[in-house]
């Protein structure tokens, strides 16, 4: 079945860093959703990628989604510590979404 | 605007004990409906998902069930709680794929402790 990968699992980061965040799905994907998630909280829709290569910023986050649609990033520059939580990809593939198992962010002020 | 809502937001529950969670949307119509779970720092499991009224589909065989009464209520049960069913419960909604987008909104979740 479909399965969508994270890497790293778990990301420390001194403010004021650079970091970024991977997702590897097995198929190919029709689109790509990322999600935040703060500490205690539910799920918030960042962005969706649909188009091999795409490239979207959003402030200091720049989503990438790969040019055979199986991959993608989310780069933060300069981190700060209103980034800390957990950021969630999902896959699309047919009819189903498929959620990696996230990478949460903590960050060192 | 489009509104989804969770309650109990917490519960404590013993193990052999029934369950019922509820979600509801509004401001929007023909919803599909999904309902996760989420494990102590953990990623979303897919348990069910629904594109209308009566209409479930099962992820992962359980001891979980879910119904759709009406179009924009969505309902998680069990008639026997397990301990391994602890965990964040999180209901969403996404509009119908031919609206031009799939993104899922997520209640605040509720936060089930089974004793």
């Amino acid at each position: 079945g479909q399965q969508v990968m994270q890497i790293p699992q778990y990301q420390h980061v001194q403010e004021g860093e650079d970091f970024t965040t991977y997702c590897n799905s097995s198929t190919t994907l029709s689109n790509i959703q990322w999600y935040k998630q703060r500490p205690g909280g539910h799920p918030v829709f960042l962005i969706q990628l649909v188009k091999s290569g795409e490239v979207k910023k959003q402030k200091r986050l720049t989503f990438q989604f790969g040019e055979a649609k199986k991959n993608s990033s989310l780069h933060i520059t300069a981190t700060q510590t209103t980034d800390v939580g957990t950021y969630f990809c999902a896959g699309r593939r047919d009819y189903k979404l498929s959620f990696g198992a996230g990478t949460t962010v903590t960050v060192r002020a | 605007s489009q509104t989804i809502h969770q309650w109990p937001a917490t519960l404590v529950q013993p193990v052999g004990s029934p369950l019922s969670l509820e979600c509801t949307v509004e401001g929007t119509s023909n919803p599909n409906l999904y309902w996760y779970r989420q494990a102590a720092g953990r990623g979303l499991q897919l348990l069910f998902y629904s594109v209308g009224i009566g209409q479930i589909s099962s992820e992962v065989p359980q001891n979980l069930s879910a119904s759709r009464p009406q179009d924009r209520q969505f309902i998680l049960s069990s008639k026997k709680l397990l301990l391994s069913d602890s965990g964040f419960y999180l209901c969403a909604w996404s509009p119908l794929m031919d609206r031009g987008t799939d993104t899922q909104y997520f209640g605040p979740g509720t936060r089930l402790t089974v004793l």
